[in-house]
């Protein structure tokens, strides 16, 4: 069965860093493109960031140069490394792998809340 | 990175159809057929229902169908049923300098 679970989800304070981590299983992890996708509370979804198989990484503008995302394939996993956070980042932060054009699993997110 | 354009909401009753339109650009919908589809009930992560305009994943009922004019794709609903109820959120791969937009989601209400 096809698993992610992400972690790392917190209350910060403007300004801080977080990292979220994805942990899969169930699927050969290095075969797939992933992606970072987030909800905020009440609010659609926007997409946050993709690196492919290849090491190929996207970001969306909201986000460029304060997230950074990684993959270790040694240890089927995806993290996003968040710094100098904002109010408007607080969301639900989901990974999600995509194939064929789909993001066709995901996980069930991790909360992260930037207030003061 | 603009998201596309979806209705805020789209009402049927049980065992009718209803099409949620989703409007992207010339850069996204327009350009690609890299659009897919989800389903998001309260509280749980989006489903995939359709990908490349209209493809269904392995799984997903037939009730549901997507299609692509221009710049506007829809997601057509059959047989609407309660279990319905749901947020639906299309999406469009953006090419190298957006790579994926949303909509901004779609509430459909089972009367």
């Amino acid at each position: 069965e096809v698993q992610l679970v992400e972690s790392g989800g917190d209350l910060v304070q403007p300004g801080e860093s977080l990292r979220l981590s994805c942990a899969a299983s169930g699927f050969m992890f290095s075969d797939y493109p992933m992606n970072w996708v987030r909800q905020a509370p009440g609010k659609g979804l926007e997409w946050v960031s993709h690196i492919s198989t290849d090491g190929g990484i996207y970001y969306a503008d909201s986000v460029k140069g304060r997230f950074t995302i990684s993959r270790d394939d040694a240890k089927d996993s995806l993290y996003l490394q968040m710094n100098s956070l904002r109010d408007e980042d607080t969301a639900i932060y989901y990974c999600a792998r995509d194939i064929n054009w789909v993001f066709n699993a995901w996980g069930q997110g991790t909360l992260v809340t930037v207030s003061s | 990175q603009s998201a596309l354009t979806q209705p805020a909401s789209v009402s049927g009753s049980p065992g009718q159809s209803i099409t949620i339109s989703c409007t992207g650009t010339n850069s996204d919908i327009g350009n690609h057929n890299h659009v897919s589809w989800y389903q998001q009930h309260p509280g749980e992560a989006p489903k995939a229902l359709v990908y490349e305009v209209s493809e269904r994943p392995s799984g997903v009922s037939i009730r549901f169908s997507g299609s692509k004019s221009g710049n506007t794709a829809s997601l057509t609903i059959s047989g609407l049923q309660t279990e319905d109820e749901a947020d639906y959120y299309c999406c469009s791969y953006g090419g190298i300098y957006s790579f994926w937009v949303f909509g901004g989601g779609t509430k459909v209400t089972v009367l």
